[in-house]
């Protein structure tokens, strides 16, 4: 069965520390793999994805994510974290000639300052 | 702020009622999407259009009928309720129903079933 798992439910940080938000994915095919960000109250954002090319791709913010084929794996990170970071945190996959997503359960990002 | 609302944001309706829910994109985009959020549950994708014809339905009960009578405009009939159906619904759109294209969400809409 396909999955996304984010193995953790919550992430504490420092502002101005580097962050990880992890996600490791299980799915049959080349992945697209997404991350998503959800402020209170709001939709979701989007804030970077990976097709193909180079395992390291930038986003919205100064997020960026590194595609990770053999550890299946699509963490996302920031050099420097900041309190505005603070949010929930979806990554999701989808493969070829599928109109789903999968979606992880979220991390929740707590930057304290 | 990302070209997709909803309307309304926030509804309290008893088991009974019969309502509706509203999208509008702006984006020129071919492919819309209804999702269910539920608190600590990933998203449940619920219904996706593209180029206004339903492409997928996961298994969603009966008593929510999407309509999608234009490439802008997508609509969640509900009627009719259960009470575990109180969620956040988030419609999303995206330039077509390719994997390789991100999704933009609406604000969605607070759904409380009394």
């Amino acid at each position: 069965a396909q999955s996304v798992a984010q193995p953790e439910d919550q992430v504490n940080v420092a502002e101005g520390n580097p962050l990880t938000v992890k996600c490791t994915y299980s799915v049959s095919g080349n992945p697209y793999l997404f991350w998503y960000v959800q402020y209170p109250n709001r939709g979701l954002q989007f804030l970077l994805k990976y097709i193909t090319g180079d395992n390291l791709v930038k986003g919205s913010y100064g997020f960026e994510a590194e595609f990770n084929k053999s550890q299946t794996s699509f963490h996302l990170k920031k050099p420097s974290a900041l309190v505005s970071d603070s949010a929930l945190y979806f990554c999701a996959v989808r493969v070829y000639s599928n109109y789903q997503l999968i979606w992880g359960a979220g991390t929740k990002l707590i930057i304290k300052p | 702020e990302t070209g997709v609302t909803q309307t309304p944001r926030h509804l309290v309706m008893g088991m009974t009622n019969k309502k509706s829910l509203k999208c509008e994109q702006h984006l020129g985009h071919n492919a819309m999407y209804w999702y269910k959020q539920s608190a600590k549950k990933p998203l449940e994708l619920m219904f996706v259009y593209s180029l206004e014809e339903r492409v997928e339905n996961n298994s969603v009960p009966s008593r929510f009928s999407p309509e999608c009578p234009n490439s802008s405009h997508l609509f969640l009939h509900l009627h009719t309720l259960q009470p575990e159906d109180s969620a956040l619904y988030l419609c999303a759109s995206s330039q077509d129903g390719l994997a390789r294209h991100e999704q933009y969400f609406g604000p969605g809409t607070r759904l409380t079933v009394t």
